[in-house]
């Protein structure tokens, strides 16, 4: 198993632009989220979904979207990007029993 | 709401002696905790859990944590740190009833291990 794969690896956009960060897991988890790092905030939560067709909102979700037409699939949709959306993102997916979560190796996204 | 707390942004330790990381919760109801480490340029890796049961957890490359629910606290440990130790550490509790629900995270805590 690939586990929890994003891509890309790394993004430079300019303020306005749109862009669409992907996440992909093979491990047929129910559950999908994603999280932004920023220095000093730790982890937070920016949407979520707990199966296919279904996502809501998490801590931080204003200049995101998302959708979920698959179980594989979670991508992250920023609409117009602002220099506040510089960080770190970061798709994590579990089994909707289990308690752990696995994590992606995480996109760095900087916004000019 | 569900909340965790890590009041030290750094914790430095000499290799060889033991290290503690601390957090503190904030839950309604039982709580089901987490402590994940972050290599630099790295994902999260999940370390260990308390669900239930004995309050000593032991988890990954030798960490332990202690569930204290008197202190609200599950402060992790090792008894002799290591240089490749040396990373960021987050403490999460599960929002939510039971397994429900998503990951809360603290705000980390950078442990330094020198030789």
């Amino acid at each position: 198993n690939a586990g929890v794969t994003q891509t890309p690896k790394f993004q430079v956009l300019k303020t306005g632009q749109s862009m669409t960060l992907q996440c992909a897991q093979d491990m047929n988890h129910e559950y999908m989220s994603w999280y932004r790092q920023d220095p000093g905030m730790g982890l937070r939560l920016i949407h979520y979904s707990v199966g296919a067709g279904i996502t809501d909102q998490g801590e931080v979700p204003n200049g995101y979207n998302v959708s979920r037409s698959t179980t594989e699939d979670f991508p992250l949709r920023l609409l117009s990007a602002a220099p506040s959306q510089t960080s770190v993102y970061f798709c994590a997916s579990r089994d909707g029993g289990a308690l752990s979560q696995y994590f992606g190796p995480g996109t760095r996204l900087l916004v000019l | 709401a569900q909340s965790v707390a890590q009041p030290e942004d750094q914790v430095n330790v000499a290799e060889g002696n033991p290290l503690t990381v601390k957090c503190t919760y904030s839950v309604s109801g039982n709580p089901y905790l987490f402590w994940y480490v972050q290599y630099p340029n790295r994902g999260l890796q999940f370390l260990l859990k308390y669900i239930t049961g004995d309050n000593l957890v032991k988890g990954s490359y030798g960490f332990e944590a202690e569930f204290n629910k008197s202190q609200t606290s599950f402060h992790l440990k090792k008894p002799s740190a290591l240089v490749s130790d040396s990373a960021l550490y987050f403490c999460a509790v599960r929002d939510g009833g039971g397994s429900q629900g998503n990951l809360i995270f603290g705000k980390g805590t950078k442990l330094s291990v020198k030789p």
